[in-house]
């Protein structure tokens, strides 16, 4: 399977922030997806993941401000996180769990850098 | 909401020695639902450990992982110099993914 994600790179304080995660080599369907989130030199923050179109769940702390959403036809995982700061600045990884039973994050993208900045 | 701590933040050892990273859950954590990663600088991370101590894909039998309830370990044997890094320990559990912060494995 592989991963890549996309995005601006560049995103205005107090704007949407607009993620999208497109998965070739298998389908992404019946796996647990998720976006996670790394602020340069720091560590990783997981913000939500999506089960097919039936389970969401959010970070507690990022709930407020974060949608994620799947298009099974087109193979992808999107994001938005509105209202954002400079401390939202990080690298955004997507990343699929390994399994309904015993889970890890075995398929991870490259990571797409979003800086906000005015 | 599951808090994890790692102990120590940083460890510096040699090539060939062992190392041991800890982490600590504010509860217990489901044996199915620890797992530790590797990251290196400029690279995403690479999932290690899954369900406490089964190794993942490619993942050569110097690592190991252990542990129940709330404390938990890696273990490297045999340190190969691709082996510093940082290690992650995460858990999932109440339906939310944590990480922990995060163990510098490091040259001596």
């Amino acid at each position: 399977v592989q991963i890549q994600e996309s995005g601006p790179g560049l995103v205005k304080p107090s704007e949407t922030l607009s993620l999208t995660c497109t998965v070739s080599g298998n389908s992404i369907q019946n796996y647990y997806w998720s976006w996670i989130r790394q602020p340069p030199g720091k560590g990783l923050e997981w913000i939500a993941y999506i089960y097919n179109t039936a389970s969401t769940n959010y970070n507690p702390a990022l709930k407020s401000r974060a949608a994620i959403s799947i298009d099974t036809s087109k193979n992808q995982i999107s994001m938005r996180l509105t209202s954002v700061t400079a401390a939202d600045t990080a690298l955004y990884y997507c990343a699929r769990d390994r399994g309904l039973w015993q889970r890890g994050f075995s398929n991870w993208g490259q990571g797409v850098l979003v800086t906000v900045s005015s | 909401e599951i808090v994890l701590s790692q102990s120590p933040d940083t460890l510096s050892l040699s090539p060939g020695d062992s190392a041991t990273l800890s982490c600590r859950a504010s509860q217990s954590v489901d044996s199915n639902s620890l797992a530790w990663y590797q990251q290196k600088p400029g690279q995403a991370p690479r999932l290690l450990i899954y369900a406490v101590s089964t190794r993942a894909t490619g993942i050569p039998d110097r690592f190991s992982g252990g542990g129940s309830g709330t404390d938990f370990t890696l273990t490297i044997r045999r340190l190969e110099p691709e082996d510093f890094a940082v290690y992650y320990c995460q858990c999932f559990g109440g339906s939310l993914y944590t990480f922990g912060p995060g163990a510098k494995l490091e040259i001596k």
